[in-house]
């Protein structure tokens, strides 16, 4: 069954700080898809990045970079340099070929930035 | 840009009332999601609709209906408030169809049932 998993409930840096939010996931489709939100403490969850799972290129995008590995079914993201605005809760998620429209959510990792 | 929106971002009830929650999205898409989501359990999908008076169950539907009669409008209905549907709701569309597509999420609404 699809499953993904984000064990890190909740991590707190200092600014500048680099960290990483782990993401695993558990599918039987070899086409899928992997995403991540992130969702300020004004709610509405804000669309970071979209990744097949063809494309095992790393991604950088600033100071947000994510790394995905088949071998070991993950998709992690690191934030270099922790602002305080980076606060929030993160969420990564997985939708299937063979699911075209669901869309399954870990239950998020909390990052609290503080300066 | 892509733009979803929900009819209040806070609301409180009581139980046995009937609650509406409503989400428009002005870009002509398909598709349109509710998800519920909850501390410790991420977002859990309720219902979704692919066109206009089609609908179907996500994963937790109990308690839950939906209405679709205008392509860019899609209801969440509660037909007898409860407690535990103390929650935030966010609505999501996709500008396509299919697993390859981004869901773009409205800012959600926060409902307290008393």
């Amino acid at each position: 069954a699809q499953k993904v998993t984000q064990a890190q409930t909740e991590i707190s840096v200092v600014e500048k700080e680099d960290v990483t939010l782990d993401c695993v996931y558990e599918t039987r489709d070899t086409t899928y898809y992997l995403f991540w939100y992130k969702q300020p403490p004004s709610g509405e969850l804000v669309f970071l990045i979209r990744r097949n799972s063809f494309d095992e290129q790393n991604e950088i995008s600033g100071r947000y970079s994510w790394n995905f590995q088949k071998s070991t079914s993950s998709f992690n993201f690191t934030i270099t340099a922790s602002q305080v605005v980076d606060s929030a809760v993160y969420f990564c998620a997985l939708s299937e070929k063979d699911s075209s429209y669901k869309l399954i959510f870990g239950s998020g990792t909390r990052l609290l930035v503080r300066p | 840009d892509v733009k979803v929106t929900q009819s209040s971002r806070y609301l409180v009830k009581r139980t046995g009332e009937k609650v509406f929650l409503e989400c428009v999205q002005d870009m002509d898409h398909e598709n349109m999601f509710w998800y519920r989501q909850d501390p410790g359990l991420g977002l859990r999908l309720i219902y979704f609709s692919y066109d206009v008076k089609m609908k179907e169950k996500g994963d937790i539907p109990e308690g839950y209906s939906v209405s679709r009669e205008k392509k860019e409008r899609f209801s969440l209905i509660l037909e007898s408030a409860s407690t535990n549907q103390t929650s935030m709701y966010l609505c999501a569309s996709p500008p396509g169809q299919g697993f390859t597509d981004t869901q773009y999420f409205g800012p959600g609404t926060r409902l307290t049932v008393l």
